[in-house]
């Protein structure tokens, strides 16, 4: 089964502070990830995939990196937030087809 | 660039009736539509999908179609219940792993 977890669940964080949000995964061996971000009452935004380790693609430019230390680990970044940078973050992990999963996501609000 | 619309963005149907939701593609090349019900401050869950070898598909209440031709699939929903009430996504991938997302539904079903 695909199972993943984000944490944390809700975060509050002024502007112009780090942030960093870790998302692992369970399932099968080099799955792809995804970041997406959801903005309250909209669609999904693509982010970042990984297809391995240290493999990352940037889907929009923006301030926010990503990286991928561990086949089942990814982790979303920003040296510094914007206030645009609030929202729902959501990671997802596809297994052995192309069925994308998605974690429970984080709640960021940037003040 | 490849884009899905999806229609309608709200629909109110009364308990026990049947809600469509429309989702048109662009890209020819999609063959993988899955769809996703998202409830509130939750992460989008799988809940059908559709290769584009197969014109339908059933799971108890819940059925989609698909025709290649005019690049249009839907998702049936029948004898709807309160718990039905979400928020809904239809996707298109082309088997790239990135998928296409819709804009999203949000279904209320009326006790």
């Amino acid at each position: 089964s695909q199972t993943i977890h984000q944490w944390p669940a809700t975060l509050v964080q002024p502007v112009g502070s780090p942030l960093s949000l870790e998302c692992t995964v369970e399932g099968t061996s080099n799955p792809n990830l995804y970041w997406y971000r959801q903005a309250a009452g909209r669609g999904l935004q693509l982010l970042f995939y990984s297809v391995g380790i240290g493999q990352i693609s940037s889907e929009v430019p923006q301030n926010l990196s990503a990286s991928r230390p561990q086949d089942r680990q990814f982790i979303l970044s920003s040296k510094k937030l914007l206030l645009s940078d609030s929202g729902f973050y959501l990671c997802a992990q596809t297994g052995s087809g192309e069925t994308q999963y998605f974690g429970p996501g984080t709640r960021l609000l940037v003040l | 660039g490849e884009n899905v619309e999806q229609h309608p963005s709200t629909l109110s149907v009364q308990e026990g009736d049947s809600a469509v939701i429309k989702c048109t593609y662009s890209d020819s090349a999609s063959n993988y539509f899955p769809w996703y019900k998202q409830e509130l401050g939750k992460g989008p869950q799988l809940i059908i999908d559709i290769r584009s070898n197969v014109g339908e598909k059933k799971d108890q209440r819940i059925a989609v179609t698909l025709n290649k031709t005019a690049k249009h699939f839907s998702l049936h929903i029948t004898e709807t219940q309160p718990e039905d009430s979400a928020v809904y996504f239809c996707a298109a991938s082309s088997g790239t792993y990135k998928y296409i997302f819709g804009t999203g539904t949000r279904l209320k079903v009326l006790a």
